[in-house]
């Protein structure tokens, strides 16, 4: 697509839910970020793809996060039993480049917003 | 690791310049980058240092000392429409992250 897509845009649910999020990135971008952004924070990374696999999850708050990329396309960010503290916007960002290749530009997502209740 | 810090907020007003301050502390980087977020809107990409110096873009200029692990953005002839967060960030050389610093708002008074 032209853009990086984000759905849903708004997500209400109750604590101990489990939800999903998807992005849907530029076509042909095979890096693929998820960040977590509170507000008036930065964004704050969670994983990176490097096509379908996770090269980086070391921003992964606890087990209860995973994300997935099984066609190097579209990914999930999926979160089991949430928590009020997970209430943030969540953010993809996809790229031509990849991390640790120099002039990265990423393009973001307009965002998920959860809110758990 | 790596960590950025930033002013949290900058005021000035229209027709006027602007620098915006980011100091960094990293174990290797290839550059530093900044975004523009407004407010529920997604970041945008604004400009890229990977060697020292000055870049310009249109009326937004950004710079980078390694030296002296500092970097700033420099916005010229301020419009209402700038008024948004900036946030500088870095793509570190170990790692596949790319780390955000907490981010500026500038309100840009008319």
């Amino acid at each position: 697509g032209a853009g990086v897509s984000q759905t849903p845009s708004n997500k209400v649910t109750e604590k101990g839910k489990y939800v999903e999020l998807r992005c849907d990135p530029i076509s042909g971008h095979t890096a693929l970020y998820w960040y977590r952004q509170s507000l008036g924070q930065g964004p704050e990374f969670l994983i990176y793809f490097q096509g379908t696999g996770a090269a980086d999850d070391s921003g992964l708050p606890n087990d209860r996060f995973f994300a997935v990329r099984p066609e190097g396309s579209v990914s999930t960010l999926k979160i089991q039993r949430t928590e009020r503290g997970d209430s943030a916007v969540y953010l993809c960002a996809s790229s031509s480049a990849g991390g640790g290749t120099g002039a990265n530009v990423l393009t973001f997502g307009a965002g998920s917003r959860l809110t758990v209740l | 690791g790596q960590s950025l810090e930033q002013p949290s907020e900058v005021t000035a007003v229209e027709g006027a310049i602007v620098q915006i301050n980011c100091t960094y502390q990293t174990s290797g980087f290839y550059g530093l980058s900044w975004y523009q977020q407004h407010d529920g809107g997604a970041p945008t990409f604004l400009s890229y240092n990977a060697l020292d110096g000055l870049e310009e873009t249109g009326r937004f200029s950004s710079f980078l000392s390694r030296s002296d692990s500092y970097g700033y953005l420099l916005l010229q002839e301020l419009q209402m429409k700038d008024s948004a967060s900036y946030f500088c960030a870095v793509d570190p050389l170990y790692g596949q992250n790319f780390v955000f610093g907490p981010g500026t708002r500038l309100s840009v008074l008319p």
